[in-house]
């Protein structure tokens, strides 16, 4: 069975860009989260899509952003971005339904704003 | 609020031994879940465990157990006979039952074991 897969791998862009990562979650999931994972400040929770609504948000701004497809599919959409932007961005996905289901996450895409 | 402390930033040991990774959790509920990942330099999160609040029976996987003491709101990774394989960042995370899924993370422990 597939994983999380998450694309690209690596992206570099410079300050003021856009950027869109993306997420498919394992066959059969519907939630997706997303993490950054920044140095110095650990992995904080971004957002929640779950049956294509955002369920929740961390304490991140409005410039972050997202969406979940009709495939569960997602993606994260980072706009005007700033030096502090470049991290690991993690995405998860699980079943959703009760809170104890774990979340299995996918590689990551690092992105370096320039 | 909910907060989870991993104390021990950084832990080196030589091949075969055993190590504890600690894990001190903080929170208001009275249903929550813990979990432990791993992070090897790949980057990729692998889910290791999850315990619930309300199940204290300690857990063994191989050379991996698990120490949940809710008394002192604690859950700890120990590894026996370590090996190389092993390096890597550890997490400790935790999540409410309120149904909005976010997982809190504690600042990681780097392990590296030495050959």
């Amino acid at each position: 069975e597939a994983g999380v897969t998450q694309s690209p791998t690596h992206l570099i862009k410079t300050r003021g860009q856009q950027a869109t990562l993306r997420c498919s979650p394992i066959s059969g999931h519907t939630s997706v989260y997303w993490y950054q994972q920044a140095l110095g400040l650990g992995l904080q929770f971004l957002l929640w899509y779950d049956e294509g609504e955002e369920r929740n948000r961390g304490n991140f701004p409005p410039r972050f952003s997202g969406r979940q497809f009709p495939n569960y599919s997602s993606e994260l959409n980072v706009n005007a971005l700033e030096l502090e932007d470049s991290a690991l961005y993690l995405c998860a996905s699980s079943t959703g339904g009760p809170s104890q289901n774990e979340q299995f996450f996918g590689p990551g895409t690092r992105l370096t704003v320039l | 609020a909910q907060k989870v402390t991993q104390a021990q930033t950084e832990i080196s040991v030589v091949e075969k031994e055993d190590v504890t990774l600690d894990c001190v959790y903080e929170t208001r509920d009275t249903t929550y879940y813990l979990f432990w990942y791993k992070q090897p330099p790949s980057g990729e999160l692998v889910f290791l465990i999850r315990r619930n609040s309300f199940d204290e029976q300690n857990e063994i996987s191989g050379r991996y157990s698990w120490n949940f003491q809710k008394s002192t709101s604690s859950f700890n990774f120990t590894i026996t006979a370590s090996q190389v394989v092993d390096s890597a960042v550890y997490f400790c995370a935790l999540k409410n039952n309120f149904g909005n899924e976010k997982l809190t993370f504690g600042t990681g422990t780097r392990l590296t074991i030495i050959p």
